[in-house]
This record gives C-alpha cells, structure tokens and sequence, in this order.
C-alpha cells in the first residue's frame, strides 16, 4: 500500500537555525509528493510540491527534492522563522485525477524567538 | 486566485440535530472532497466528488451525506452525530486533470458534538 513517514516532532529551534524535517514514503507506481503546512487554528495551505524524481520543489526558502532511490522527500529550510511555526504534513498521491492524498503524521513545528 | 471558502468557522450541535456543512470554489475545479481532521492527526478523506458524481466514500458512516449541486458547491449534511465526531472537517477542490494535480484546502469547519 501507499504511506508516508515523517519524522516524530515535536521540533523546536532557534530563529534562524537551519531545519530539515525528514519524510520517506512507499507507494505503488509513481507519487506526486507534497509538503502542506497547518498554521495554528487554520486548514492546509501547500507548501510545495514534486511530481517527478530528482524534481526540487521549493516555495518562501523551503525546498524539498524528489528522491526516488532513497524513496524520500525532505523538506529543508536554510534560516527558519517564529512565523514558521506550524505543523507540517508530508503527502503523497498516486493515480490519475481526482484520488486521495496519504499523509504522514505530521511535524509540529515551533520557533523561539 | 487558489482559495476554497467553507462555513461556516464554527459549529456546535446537539447530537439530535441536523446541521449542514458548506463548501465553495471558484476556480473552475472539477473535483471536490471531504477531509476530516482530528486534534493533533492528519486529515483522513471521507468523500470524493468528481464531476459532481460520488467517486469515493470512505466507508462514512450514513449519518454524514455529502451532496454536490453543482460544480462549485460542496455540501456535508450532518444528522445524529456522536460526541466523536467532533473534528475539524476540510473541504478541498482539484482540477481533475492529471496526476500532478494540487487539492486546495479551505479553512475548515471547527465542528463540536455535544
């Protein structure tokens, strides 16, 4: 079947630090991998997306590339923000059209200042 | 423009009561969906429309019926809900196009059953 693992958090880090939330995956044929963030009280908004190996997506300093050898899609960020702070959900869809998105568990997030 | 709009926020029933769940878009999508998110989980999916016909059900249980009137609008009609069922429900629309396609998620509705 089709899943996602990311890391266990919750992560905190100082303003600044550099942050990498890891996230493999396991699926059948070939993903569209998404990284979606949930800021406190609020629904998803994507973050990012890849649809094909060694793709990079990337969006407001995050980037996560596709990796098809190691099955993963990290997501990094060079210089993170309190306003950063949020949980991130690593996903993934396979299929044409309209088909459910498997999510990892999510990734609380928190940045002091 | 990208957003899916969903009322209302905030919703607090009794667990004989009735109450419907709205969700709209504008961008021309073809697809919709219902997610629901409990505190501290990811969202789980609950229905596809794709065309305004039902794709996917998720085995919900009947007491949630979702309805389609047009391609714009997607409605989540509530009767005889437990106290479980209080969570976050997700509306998200897609382009029905490919597999590369992106689901839009609105706000959500904050749903308490008492």
């Amino acid at each position: 079947g089709n899943s996602v693992t990311q890391m266990e958090g919750p992560v905190t880090l100082s303003e600044e630090a550099f942050l990498t939330i890891n996230c493999t995956y396991t699926a059948t044929g070939y993903p569209s991998l998404f990284w979606y963030v949930q800021y406190p009280g609020e629904g998803l908004q994507l973050l990012l997306k890849a649809t094909k190996a060694d793709d990079k997506g990337s969006n407001k300093g995050f980037e996560a590339t596709y990796r098809k050898e190691t099955t993963s899609f990290h997501l990094e960020k060079g210089s993170v923000q309190v306003s950063d702070s949020a949980v991130y959900f690593c996903a993934l869809k396979v299929g044409q059209g309209a088909q459910k998105l498997v999510f990892g568990q999510g990734t609380r997030l928190t940045i002091n200042p | 423009d990208t957003e899916v709009t969903q009322t209302p926020k905030h919703l607090v029933m009794g667990m004989t009561n009735k109450k419907s769940l709205k969700c709209e878009q504008h961008m021309g999508h073809r697809a919709m969906y219902w997610y629901k998110q409990k505190a501290k989980k990811p969202p789980e999916l609950m229905f596809v429309y794709s065309y305004e016909k039902l794709s996917i059900n998720e085995s919900v249980p009947s007491r949630f019926s979702p309805e389609c009137p047009n391609s714009s609008l997607l409605n989540l009609h509530l009767h005889a809900l437990q106290p479980e069922d209080s969570a976050l429900y997700l509306c998200a629309s897609s382009q029905f196009r490919d597999r590369f396609e992106t689901q839009y998620f609105g706000p959500g509705t904050r749903l308490l059953v008492l």
